[in-house]
């Protein structure tokens, strides 16, 4: 089983709502990523965890805030957000890196956010 | 700099036909992956194929093979017996092995296949 859910698969948000994403994986991957994509554009890295700690956070702004509560979850809070964070924020999960080993990252079929 | 480069933004193929999605890449780590992603219009990314920077044989799976040609630094993505479901966005991307655990994307083909 390859699979990464998230959850919703899209959410309209006002610029003073808090909402939260969230994604789940159950293939025992110690790496967890957001990435968030704007139309015709490749994902941006966001954050990463490994072994359920922050181990990047790509200059993110803080109105973003990464959560990853045990192995197999991980959520993104969102507070205050602006309209040109609309976009798909997409999950994805992969074995942990190991010296000289490089692993593909599985990707959920990701949330479309829209902030009015 | 760029790491990953796809240079055709948009590429349109007879069905049936097999087409080649050309990647060049730029790294100085010797341990490094290469994948292809595929991205249909409902935004799921999926995973397609890999190559390791050690192996030796061309990656295949199944219709995808790429094209590994190290010395040229060139990952080409071959794509036999092309069906009206490969209409898609393909990314390039690669993650270095020495590094953090960042993939590196390209900015991606676009490919209609025309029936």
């Amino acid at each position: 089983d390859t699979e990464v859910t998230q959850t919703p698969k899209h959410l309209v948000m006002g610029m003073t709502n808090k909402k939260s994403l969230k994604c789940e994986q159950h293939m025992g991957h110690r790496a967890m990523y957001w990435y968030k994509q704007k139309a015709k554009k490749p994902p941006e890295l966001m954050f990463v965890y490994s072994y359920e700690k922050l181990s990047i956070n790509e200059s993110v702004p803080s109105r973003f805030s990464p959560e990853c509560p045990n192995s197999s979850l991980l959520n993104l809070h969102l507070h205050a957000l602006q309209p040109e964070d609309s976009a798909l924020y997409l999950c994805a999960s992969s074995r942990r890196r190991t010296s000289g080993a490089v692993y593909e990252q599985y990707f959920g079929p990701g949330t479309r956010l829209t902030v009015t | 700099a760029q790491k990953i480069t796809q240079t055709q933004p948009g590429m349109f193929v007879q069905e049936k036909e097999a087409v080649t999605l050309d990647c060049t890449y730029d790294t100085s780590d010797q341990s490094y992956g290469l994948f292809w992603y595929k991205q249909p219009s409902s935004g799921e990314m999926i995973f397609l194929i890999y190559q390791g920077s050690y192996d030796e044989q061309n990656a295949t799976e199944g219709r995808y093979s790429l094209n590994f040609q190290k010395a040229r630094k060139s990952a080409n993505l071959v794509i036999s017996a092309s069906q009206l479901g490969d209409s898609a966005m393909y990314f390039c991307a690669m993650r270095e092995g020495n590094r953090d655990d960042k993939i590196i994307f390209g900015k991606g083909t676009r490919l209609h296949i025309l029936p």
